[in-house]
């Protein structure tokens, strides 16, 4: 049983405007997360994270919304940018430390 | 670059044989994890290390081990090997028990034949 579900494999978007990935979990104990970008033969490199006594963090470009009651995150890249398309990894964990639950990613595409 | 090293970055074996990937962690990184990939999947967590102690495990098959050294070091450990095992097999490091965030090193490529 999945965890933490990234419901679009895919994701097109014009450079320019604004990229939206979600994530979903469903596990009450996650109280921090994250998400990694992976570019092809990389590693995934940490992007940026949000505690769950936050709902928002931002970081430049990037900004993650955390939606405790629906148990639902997401991230806003603006304005998103042809170096922006990679595979984007939403993960959660339950204490500092340990082991991070990932989703199975989205791929985002930015088309100039 | 995340400091995390990995290697071979790609190894081709054949089935029924064993076969060990490395990782140096960042420097002064007390955790490791091993994670893999495999095709259509997210990171599946296998096994962590902390400052040379098993500390957890996740979905690691028997056939599978892995240890750190002194030095920080880690080696996993591929045995009895099957085509399912063909995946990308990713090192993670971070610094202490207290730290939710993970640097990960650029992946071992396997395919079994």
């Amino acid at each position: 049983d999945q965890q933490v579900k990234q419901n679009s494999p895919s994701l097109s978007v014009q450079e320019g405007r604004i990229s939206i990935l979600n994530c979903d979990y469903t596990n009450s104990m996650f109280d921090y997360f994250l998400w990694y970008k992976k570019y092809p033969a990389e590693g995934p490199t940490f992007l940026i994270s949000i505690s769950s006594i936050k709902d928002k963090n931002e970081d430049g470009r990037f900004t993650v919304f955390l939606n405790k009651s629906a148990k639902h995150l997401s991230l806003h890249i603006v304005p998103s940018q042809p170096g922006d398309s990679a595979v984007y990894f939403c993960a959660a964990s339950g204490q500092a430390g340990t082991a991070l639950i990932f989703g199975k990613g989205t791929t985002l595409s930015v088309s100039s | 670059d995340s400091g995390v090293t990995q290697t071979p970055k790609h190894l081709i074996t054949a089935t029924g044989q064993r076969v060990t990937l490395r990782c140096s962690p960042r420097s002064g990184d007390l955790s490791v994890y091993w994670y893999q990939q495999s095709l259509d999947q997210g990171l599946q967590f296998l096994i962590q290390y902390y400052n040379g102690e098993e500390r957890a495990k996740g979905n690691i098959l028997e056939r599978f081990s892995a240890q750190q050294f002194p030095d920080l070091h880690s080696e996993l450990n591929l045995s009895s090997l099957e085509l399912g095992d063909s995946a990308l097999y990713f090192c993670a490091s971070s610094v202490s028990g207290t730290a939710y965030e993970q640097y990960f090193g650029p992946g071992t490529r396997l395919t079994v034949t």
